[in-house]
Parts: structure tokens; C-alpha cells; sequence
């Protein structure tokens, strides 16, 4: 079963704005990370953030872990519409498990 | 340097023949998994290999097998193919075994099964 659930399933947003996806999880686990996909195409690795941090930045992405509470957010900042994809939160445990992903539609 | 490669991208096989899937991964990259992606399951683990050994299987029947060799290239086989088979299988590979560092996925292979 998967171990993440993310939140919204899509998101269509206007160029320019920003857009933040959520995923909540279960079990411990060693990092988290994020995963943005293109129609039928592989994974490409966004950015991992470990369990002893709370917030991380690449470019304009931004990701925050609460341990507590078991869930992450990602932003991305001043979407563009090659941003249009699918993301997928994956957390590393004693297993590697995805979410069910976010949808993600920029409109130009 | 080369991304991940898998062979072949698409493949349309028969209910109850079997399929074998290659993956190669990054040149330095020890750690082969699979993946099933299907639009009603999402992305489900089957297995990973490290230093041609198991070391961590998902929830699929023994239909679904794989080996890594010495140069860490990967194959999957499913066997007796069903129709609920067909799906996009994806492989990644990593430094290390687990996923301290991330993966990087392949493009895919695009399963049906007809």
C-alpha cells in the first residue's frame, strides 16, 4: 500500500503564482523526498530533505518537514508552465514508498 | 555522463507469454529498483537489487523476478503474463543501496498486455 497520501490530487493555478502540494505519511522514516514526473515518462529527482531538517531550498522550490506531525510541503515559487507535471512526495524508511501525487497544471 | 537506460520503451505482449525488461543504470550506481506504475495503483515498489543480491521486495506475486549482474545492470521477468500486468515499469538506480541519496529513474517501459 502506498505510504504517502498527498494533497490536493490537482492543482491548476495561472503562470506567475505559486503552487504548494502536501503529503502526510505513516511510519518513520530516514528523509523524504520529492519527485516531479512528465506525462509518461520517468521520475526526475526534485530534492531531499532529511528527518533532523525542517525546511530546505533549491532554486524555487522550497520543501518543510514536520516529523510531528508526519508531512511535508513543497512550493514552488513563480510557476512557469513547463511546471506542468505530476509530483510525487517518496519517503526512506525501512522501505521506499511514493505517494499518490499531485497533478499540477500552469497555466500561460 | 549517461542517465539510466531501459530497453526495450514499448512492448505489446500476449496473456500467458513472459517479458523480460533491462535496465542500466548510471555508471557508478550499485543499487537497481523497480517500479510498477499504473493510473489505479500508482507507483508500487517491486523490488531492489544491490551488489547482484535482493535486498528489499515489494508486495507482487512470484511471477514477478529480477536479477542484477556484476556490472549492476538490472532485468526484470514477468512470467505468465496477465492483462492487469500492463503497466509503465520504471527502474532506478542509486550510489548505495536504500535511498540516501535519491534515484534516478529511467525512462520506462510501456507494458500491454493484449
Amino acid at each position: 500500500s502506498q505510504q504517502g497520501e498527498e494533497d490536493p490530487q490537482a492543482l491548476s493555478i495561472q503562470e506567475g503564482e505559486n503552487a504548494t502540494m502536501n503529503c502526510s505519511y505513516k511510519t518513520s522514516i530516514n528523509n523524504l523526498q520529492w519527485y516531479r514526473q512528465n506525462s509518461g515518462r520517468g521520475l526526475v529527482h526534485l530534492i531531499l530533505i532529511r528527518s533532523n531538517e525542517r525546511e530546505k531550498h533549491s532554486g524555487r522550490l522550497r520543501v518543510t518537514l514536520d516529523t510531528s506531525k508526519k508531512s511535508s510541503s513543497l512550493l514552488i515559487t513563480a510557476s512557469r508552465a513547463a511546471d506542468t507535471a505530476s509530483y510525487f512526495c517518496a519517503t526512506a524508511g525501512n522501505q521506499f514508498y511514493f505517494g499518490t501525487g499531485t497533478s499540477l497544471t500552469v497555466i500561460p | 555522463k549517461a542517465g539510466v537506460t531501459q530497453t526495450p520503451r514499448y512492448l505489446i505482449k500476449t496473456r500467458g507469454q513472459q517479458v523480460t525488461l533491462s535496465c542500466s543504470p548510471i555508471s557508478g550506481h550499485r543499487s537497481v529498483s523497480w517500479y510498477q506504475q499504473t493510473p489505479g495503483q500508482g507507483l508500487q515498489f517491486l523490488f531492489e537489487y544491490f551488489s547482484e543480491t535482493q535486498r528489499n521486495k515489494g508486495n507482487f506475486p512470484g511471477r514477478f523476478s529480477g536479477r542484477q549482474f556484476s556490472n549492476s545492470r538490472s532485468e526484470m521477468n514477468v512470467s505468465t503474463l496477465e492483462l492487469g500486468d500492463s503497466a509503465l515499469y520504471l527502474c532506478a538506480s542509486s550510489l548505495e543501496q536504500g535511498s540516501i541519496y535519491g534515484y534516478t529513474f529511467g525512462s520506462g517501459t510501456r507494458l500491454t498486455v493484449v
